[in-house]
């Protein structure tokens, strides 16, 4: 039973558009979110976080949406660059007592297209 | 930049030989998980310590083993390697004291039981 879903396993942008990567979950006691990016034979590396408690969070070029009701959350890069090429990993956790890790997703495969 | 490592990078093993994948933080971190994650699938949470002497089974039933000695060692052992064990192993170590955050994450061990 997948708790966060990452449904489109790839995506292709064009350099200098938007890319939008979408994430969903299920467990309603996940309040903290994250992205993830990761290149090959790394570790993923920490991008971008949200709270329950806020709507929308923005660091550079990259902004994450979190959409509560419909238990959704999307990350925007704006422009697309060539070095964004990676797989982007949505996780969530609960920043309550007792937390015990992050559920992850997937991922998502972006390409950035010259 | 998170000051967390793994050794050995990449370990090609045969089958039935015991290993020990080392993982070390310098961030003074108390809690320190294990993930594992196969190509193209989300990382799962097999194993997590929240201190000196505390270590608990993940979400994912592993056949391997951890110990928490020290604050800033979290190493994961396999008694007997099968070809089922071959995967990437990912540790990561977070701040207790701020709830789940961020987790920052070493590069990797790239396992191969032949």
């Amino acid at each position: 039973d997948q708790q966060v879903k990452q449904n489109s396993p790839s995506l292709s942008v064009q350099e200098g558009r938007i890319s939008i990567l979408n994430c969903d979950y299920t467990n309603s006691m996940f309040d903290y979110f994250l992205w993830y990016k990761k290149y090959p034979a790394e570790g993923p590396t920490f991008l971008i976080s949200i709270s329950s408690i806020k709507d929308k969070n923005e660091d550079g070029r990259f902004t994450v949406f979190l959409n509560k009701s419909a238990k959704h959350l999307s990350l925007h890069i704006v422009p697309s660059q060539p070095g964004d090429s990676a797989v982007y990993f949505c996780a969530a956790g609960n920043s309550g007592g007792g937390a015990d890790g992050l559920t992850f997703g997937k991922g998502t495969h972006l390409i950035i297209q010259p | 930049e998170a000051d967390i490592y793994q050794t050995p990078r990449y370990l090609v093993i045969g089958t039935g030989k015991k290993i020990t994948l080392e993982c070390s933080q310098t961030m003074g971190h108390d809690k320190m998980y294990w993930y594992q994650q196969d190509p193209g699938m989300e990382l799962h949470l097999i194993h997590y310590s929240y201190g000196v002497n505390s270590t608990e089974k993940g979400d994912l039933s592993s056949e391997s083993t951890v110990s928490r000695i020290r604050t800033e060692h979290f190493p994961l052992t396999l008694e007997s390697a099968r070809p089922s064990h071959t995967s990437q192993y990912l540790c990561a170590s977070s701040g207790l004291s701020s709830g789940v955050k961020e987790a920052f994450f070493g590069q990797g061990t790239r396992l191969t039981v032949v």
